[in-house]
């Protein structure tokens, strides 16, 4: 069975700290795996992953793969309250996705 | 602008009530998807078309119905058979294989 475990489930920290979200994950058939934004509705996409051991960086935000121990790690450095919302991460199988339960991240000013 | 429209945003139903959501695409994408996302879980596939006229099962597909009889567009049913409908749902379509996905804004059905 598919599994993808994000931790922490839910983060507290204030502005300018720098954060660390994990996931790993256990599918069949990984593609890649995609990073989402979700605030009030849709979720927003971040990053997709395809390969281990190549960051892919957006202003604060980075993240790594790790193909072999089957995780990966979502980065925000510099954190506002902006950022607060919940990440989603989700690897990619055949023609489908595995979602995450997400990381709730606040935000304080 | 290209993108997906779900439609309504906001859904009340009465109990033993059938309802049908609505998520239509501009995009040129072969498959369409929806999930459906309860607070504290992530999102959960309901059911996914690649080709129009076909469609699977995702993993709670119970007590839903989907048809795809047209590229564009893929309505999600919640059949009176659903025992727990309140949640919110969001469809999303994407190339095939999946290397894009793009997402609606989400509909919310509130069973009263």
């Amino acid at each position: 069975e598919d599994k993808v475990v994000q931790s922490p489930l839910s983060l507290v920290v204030h502005e300018g700290d720098t954060v660390t979200l994990n996931c790993s994950y256990e599918v069949t058939n990984f593609r890649s795996l995609l990073w989402y934004k979700q605030e009030k509705k849709a979720p927003t996409f971040l990053f997709m992953l395809t390969s281990s051991g190549i960051e892919k960086k957006s202003g604060r935000l980075s993240s790594i793969l790790d193909k072999k121990e089957l995780f990966s790690i979502l980065n925000i450095t510099a954190t506002q309250t902006g950022d607060s919302a919940v990440y989603l991460c989700a690897p990619t199988i055949d023609n489908d996705m595995r979602f995450g339960a997400g990381t709730r991240l606040t935000v304080k000013p | 602008d290209g993108g997906i429209t779900q439609s309504p945003k906001y859904l009340f139903r009465k109990e033993g009530q059938n309802v049908t959501l609505s998520c239509e695409q501009n995009l040129n994408h072969d498959a369409m998807y929806w999930y459906r996302q309860d607070p504290g879980q992530g999102l959960r596939l309901i059911y996914y078309s690649q080709i129009v006229n076909d469609f699977q099962k995702g993993d709670i597909a119970e007590g839903y119905s989907v048809s795809r009889e047209k590229k564009e567009s893929f309505p999600l049913t919640v059949t009176s058979a659903q025992k727990n409908p309140t949640a919110f749902y969001l469809c999303a379509s994407s190339i095939i294989p999946p290397y894009g996905y793009t997402f609606g804004s989400g509909t919310r059905l509130t069973v009263v």
